[in-house]
């Protein structure tokens, strides 16, 4: 079975407005983590938010807010007023807490495109 | 701080060749990852290390891929004889060594070695 699943593999969203990109995730363990990476078109990939699977509060950075549903096991990333420098594929990662050290999953990606 | 260091940028080469990347982890970090990236799909990983230790090799193929860690620290990645197939980014990332309770234990990348095969 897939660990992170991104069902969307492009979005389109005007500039200014608020997009959100889909996650779900699939672990038997309490404890974990889970991530949103972005790569632009130079190829590095950026850490953008992080949420532990022990916190009841979602995480926000900036523009970037994350809506942790831990019963569905779904962690969408949303981007509130896009702007054209957003434009990039997004990945979701999970951390697994295993005894002594972690394992990271990555989603397949979406490619957000924003309209000027 | 500095960051995850890697090089080449970039590589060129014809199937049937060898060639080797090199990273160099954030100081302190005694988690390293290697990960192949091909062209419009997420990072799948290659291999793991802890300290100079592997904790993860199962998608290494390693008839054709090595990689070492010497000292627990730089790492490097090879690849011999290249094939077609093996064109994509190859990305280095590390971490702090955790393993319960790791709070927002962070995967942090270098810029990648992008390798095309021809």
């Amino acid at each position: 079975a897939q660990k992170i699943t991104q069902t969307q593999p492009g979005m389109f969203v005007q500039e200014k407005e608020a997009v959100t990109l889909d996650c779900t995730y699939d672990t038997s363990d309490q404890s974990y983590g889970l991530f949103w990476y972005k790569q632009p078109s130079s190829g590095e990939m950026i850490f953008l938010i992080y949420q532990g699977s022990y916190d009841e509060q979602n995480a926000t950075e900036g523009r970037y807010s994350l809506n942790f549903q831990k019963a569905r096991k779904s962690a969408n990333l949303v981007i509130s007023a896009s702007q054209l420098g957003d434009s990039a594929m997004y990945f979701c990662a999970m951390r697994e807490d295993i005894y002594n050290f972690n394992k990271f999953y990555f989603g397949s990606g979406t490619k957000l495109n924003v309209k000027p | 701080e500095a960051g995850v260091a890697q090089s080449p940028r970039y590589k060129i080469i014809e199937k049937r060749q060898s060639v080797a990347f090199w990273c160099n982890p954030i100081s302190g970090h005694a988690t390293l990852y290697w990960y192949q990236q091909i062209l419009g799909q997420g990072p799948k990983l290659l291999i793991q290390f802890q300290n100079n230790g592997v904790v993860d090799d199962s998608q290494l193929p390693k008839d054709r891929f090595s990689a070492e860690r010497l000292k627990g620290v730089d790492s490097t990645l090879k690849i011999q004889p290249a094939k077609l197939e093996d064109s994509a980014v190859y990305l280095c990332a590390s971490s702090l060594k955790r393993g319960k309770i790791s709070g927002a234990n962070v995967l942090t990348f270098g810029a990648g070695s992008r390798l095309t095969v021809l």
